[in-house]
């Protein structure tokens, strides 16, 4: 089956404008991961679902940063009033359990604030 | 701080040489230790999985080595093709959230 999916493959927007991320995970994968990898940095967790369950949000860097899951499937990051160091690539990956279970990650959105 | 180091930061070898990559890690509690491939412009893709029992583990021409002891971990790559060519990144599990290393990039040469 397909892999994870996220759109678009690259942003760029200019600095002050919201944008928004989308994350469709793999069929039936009940937990749902947003990282953000900077320029020669690590990946940096941001945000975790799993099922019906209150997802741990304690990785948002701010308050401008919120995500939703809909329906225990499709993820959106949203960003408002974007900063030019909100620009990275943002890497969603999903997996069928928590921590001990594969995590597979989609391709990313390149984001550009200018 | 970062609870994962990795080393070198980048590195070049000739294809058909062999490399090996290291990771540091303070992350505690631990639950296993994964090694990812980052190609250019995609997500990563596990390596290997291993948890706290494992000492090693193959994967083809990539085999990574745990010490939970010492809190190391190496992934040795054998008879490198240009294909290897890619960011390896440590990444840590102590409970669902992932400690990842900055990575270490490989250039495989002709």
């Amino acid at each position: 089956g397909a892999g994870v999916s996220q759109s678009p493959s690259n942003k760029v927007t200019e600095k002050g404008k919201d944008v928004e991320l989308r994350c469709d995970p793999i069929s039936g994968h009940t937990a749902l991961y947003w990282y953000r990898q900077s320029l020669g940095q690590g990946l940096e967790f941001l945000i975790y679902f799993q099922g019906n369950s209150a997802p741990d949000k304690s990785g948002l860097p701010s308050d401008r940063f919120s995500a939703e899951r809909t329906g225990g499937s499709v993820s959106t990051l949203t960003i408002q009033r974007t900063q030019q160091e909100d620009s990275a690539v943002y890497l969603c990956a999903s997996s069928s359990q928590t921590d001990s279970y594969e995590q597979y990650f989609g391709p990313g959105t390149r984001l550009t604030v200018t | 701080k970062n609870q994962v180091e990795q080393s070198p930061q980048s590195l070049i070898i000739l294809e058909g040489k062999n490399c090996t990559l290291q990771c540091n890690y303070t992350v505690s509690p631990f639950s296993n230790l994964r090694w990812y491939k980052q190609d250019t412009g995609r997500g990563p893709v596990s390596l290997t999985i291993m948890t706290f029992s494992e000492n090693t583990k193959s994967n083809g021409r990539y085999t990574a080595t745990l010490d939970a002891d010492t809190k190391q971990s190496s992934l040795h790559i054998t008879a490198s093709q240009l294909s290897d060519s890619a960011s390896y990144i440590c990444v840590v599990s102590g409970d669902y959230k992932l400690s990842f290393g900055a990575g270490t990039t490989v250039t495989v040469r002709a």
